[in-house]
């Protein structure tokens, strides 16, 4: 299994342009989220999803789109990128179920809007 | 909303000495679950120990374990017996029984360093 990949790693954007941040896994799990990484911030809940179809915003939506069309594949949408979109971002899965189940996290994908 | 607060941004460890961070959060649910994540300069996120709020007894994991005090809205990691590979930035994180799966509020994050 390749677990959570994301790409790209790394980019690099001019305020204005669009962009899609890729999250796919391999481990069928059902509920997917991102996260965005400030310094000084900790991490923060952009949107998640509890399955195909189905998404919901958590914390800091705004300015970031999502879809699940899929249940291995979960895409941020950033419409028009503004430099307080700089982070890390970060993709999580974690299976559904009764109870806690751990979220496996992503590697990130450093953006940088100019 | 529920929210976590890690108030020291820094803490630095001798190496093979015991260190603690501390963690505080708010809520008003009854049933929840608390974390504690490390994240090494690969940026990758490593869970390494939790802690269900209806379980008394302080969960440990090796050298890690907690001290979780409910009423008081306290959860504190101390790492026994440092290695260099400690050195970290580490997270407490909270999220409720309800969409416990998707759903984590982190705090700020402290940046742990180990003195050989």
């Amino acid at each position: 299994n390749a677990g959570v990949t994301q790409t790209p790693k790394f980019q690099v954007l001019k305020t204005g342009q669009s962009m899609t941040l890729q999250c796919a896994q391999d481990m069928n799990h059902e509920y997917m989220s991102w996260y965005r990484q400030d310094p000084g911030m900790g991490l923060r809940l952009i949107h998640y999803s509890v399955g195909a179809g189905i998404t919901d915003q958590g914390e800091v939506p705004n300015g970031y789109n999502v879809s699940r069309s899929t249940t291995e594949d979960f895409p941020l949408r950033l419409l028009s990128a503004a430099p307080s979109q700089t982070s890390v971002y970060f993709c999580a899965s974690s299976p559904s179920g009764r109870g806690f189940n751990e979220q496996f996290f992503g590697p990130g994908t450093r953006l940088t809007v100019l | 909303a529920q929210t976590v607060t890690q108030s020291q941004p820094e803490m630095s460890v001798q190496e093979a000495e015991t260190v603690t961070l501390s963690c505080t959060y708010d809520t008003s649910e009854s049933d929840y679950y608390l974390f504690w994540y490390k994240q090494p300069p690969s940026r990758q996120m490593i869970l390494v120990i939790r802690q269900e709020a209806y379980k008394q007894q302080n969960a440990t994991e090796n050298r890690f374990s907690v001290n979780f005090q409910k009423a008081a809205k306290s959860f504190s990691l101390k790492i026994s017996d440092s290695q260099l590979g400690d050195a970290a930035m580490y997270f407490c994180a909270y999220t409720g029984r309800i969409g416990a799966n998707s759903k984590l509020t982190f705090g700020k994050g402290i940046t742990l360093s180990v003195r050989p």
